[in-house]
């Protein structure tokens, strides 16, 4: 059974810096895109971050480029992602999702990590 | 303001049909990139419902189908149940911002 588990959310203030984990099972790690999407309260979806199985190619979201940073370690079977410079518009529930082997959707989500930015 | 437009809400009596549509343009559904709907049950993380516009993953009843045409898409679903109360997103693939794209999402009550 796939299993994404997300950790390190908490109450920030605006400027500083947060660090989320994702420790995943069930399926071969390495091989898959793993992402980061989040969800502000009461908003839609908004994909944030992805790093490619294997080549580790990595993509963001204009919204965060520059201040957060995705990085996984195969060896753990985990996803990390550093956020700097947090602002108020980055509060949101923050899920860890598995791509599809084609890479075009996504169909495992994690329960979600909330990240509050707030003074 | 999201990349692709869905209808904020809908509602439709129990055992009725409705359908949600996903409004994109030319970088995203128009250019021949697949559209997937997730649902989204209150405090609960998203799951996928369908995918590649008319597949469904395995324990997702018929009752729910996918369409796409041009630069749209839709789900329907036939025989409404009440716990099929929930919100819904479709999302494809953006080649103008290099993103995946979510629709805003659309919100279906049973009456």
């Amino acid at each position: 059974e796939v299993q994404l588990v997300e950790s390190g959310g908490g109450l920030v203030k605006p400027g500083g810096s947060l660090r989320l984990s994702c420790a995943a099972s069930g399926f071969t790690f390495n091989k898959y895109n793993i992402n980061w999407v989040r969800q502000a309260p009461g908003r839609g979806l908004e994909w944030v971050s992805s790093i490619s199985g294997i080549t580790n190619h990595i993509y963001y979201a204009d919204s965060v480029k520059g201040r957060f940073t995705i990085s996984r370690d195969d060896a753990q079977n985990s996803l990390h992602l550093q956020m700097n410079s947090l602002r108020g518009e980055d509060t949101a529930v923050y899920y860890c999702v598995k791509s599809s082997w084609q890479n075009d959707f996504f169909d495992y989500w994690g329960q979600g990590t909330l990240v509050t930015v707030a003074s | 303001q999201s990349v692709l437009t869905q209808p904020p809400s809908v509602s439709g009596a129990p055992g009725q049909r409705v359908s949600i549509s996903c409004t994109g343009n030319s970088s995203n559904i128009g250019a021949g990139y697949d559209v997937h709907w997730y649902h989204q049950l209150p405090g609960a993380a998203p799951k996928l419902l369908i995918y590649g516009n008319i597949n469904r993953p395995s324990g997702v009843p018929d009752r729910f189908s996918g369409s796409k045409s041009g630069t749209s898409a839709s789900l329907a679903i036939t025989g409404l149940q009440a716990e099929d109360e929930a919100e819904y997103y479709c999302q494809s693939y953006d080649t103008s911002l290099s993103a995946w794209v979510f629709g805003g999402g659309t919100k279906l009550t049973v009456l």
